[in-house]
């Protein structure tokens, strides 16, 4: 079964820190997409940061960057210096190629002044 | 900045009963699906839509559900006898391009209540 795991319900940070978001995820495929999104309280989620299975780099995106291990079926989502208005529901969701992505429990993230 | 609206924010309704959850995808947008969320649980795939028809459902999505995009703007979701079990968060999402290269805009969601 194709699963998405986030072991870590909710995750506090300092400003201006550093903070990593745990996912794993359970597929026979070789080739997908791997994806944060985050969802700020009573907002519309919203796309992070996007990883192809097939290209060994890690995705950044300004403060936000990936560590992709694809042999681990592990994808966590590194924020550094976190602000403010980071501080939302994070997403981690798997897309195999059928038309439909799987997503995670969610990462509830404080981020504290 | 345009962006996925959905209808109503929040519904209470007897069991039994049907209700119709509506979203407006963005306007170029080809491909549609509707989510739900159980409190404190996963977001759920209920249904990807493309070209006028089901591209793919969940085994949650049975009989009792249904979507339809009746006049090229709308989109949505009825579901016909509601349960108990229904209660949830129901998220509308649209993309450009089907895929993990296509990016999910999501709605607000609407928020379902069965008594």
């Amino acid at each position: 079964a194709q699963t998405v795991t986030q072991s870590q319900p909710e995750m506090s940070v300092q400003e201006a820190e550093t903070v990593t978001l745990s996912c794993t995820y359970d597929t026979s495929e070789s080739d997908y997409y791997l994806f944060w999104y985050k969802q700020p309280p009573s907002r519309q989620m919203i796309l992070v940061i996007r990883q192809e299975a097939y290209k060994q780099q890690n995705a950044t995106e300004n403060r936000f960057s990936v560590n992709f291990q694809k042999a681990a079926k592990s994808f966590s989502l590194k924020i550094s210096d976190s602000q403010l208005g980071d501080a939302a529901m994070y997403f981690c969701a798997y897309y195999p190629g059928t038309y439909k992505y799987i997503f995670g429990t969610g990462t509830r993230l404080k981020v504290l002044a | 900045e345009p962006e996925v609206t959905q209808t109503p924010s929040h519904q209470v309704t007897q069991m039994g009963q049907e209700v119709i959850l509506r979203c407006v995808p963005i306007s170029n947008h080809l491909y549609f699906y509707w989510y739900r969320q159980i409190l404190g649980q996963k977001v759920e795939f209920l249904v990807s839509f493309y070209n006028n028809e089901i591209s793919e459902k969940s085994e949650i999505f049975d009989d009792q559900f249904s979507v339809e995009r009746p006049d090229g703007s709308n989109f949505t979701l009825k579901i016909r006898s509601t349960k108990l079990e229904d209660s949830a968060m129901y998220f509308c999402a649209s993309s450009f391009t089907g895929g993990g290269t296509g990016e999910l805009f999501f709605g607000e969601g609407s928020r379902l209540t069965v008594l």
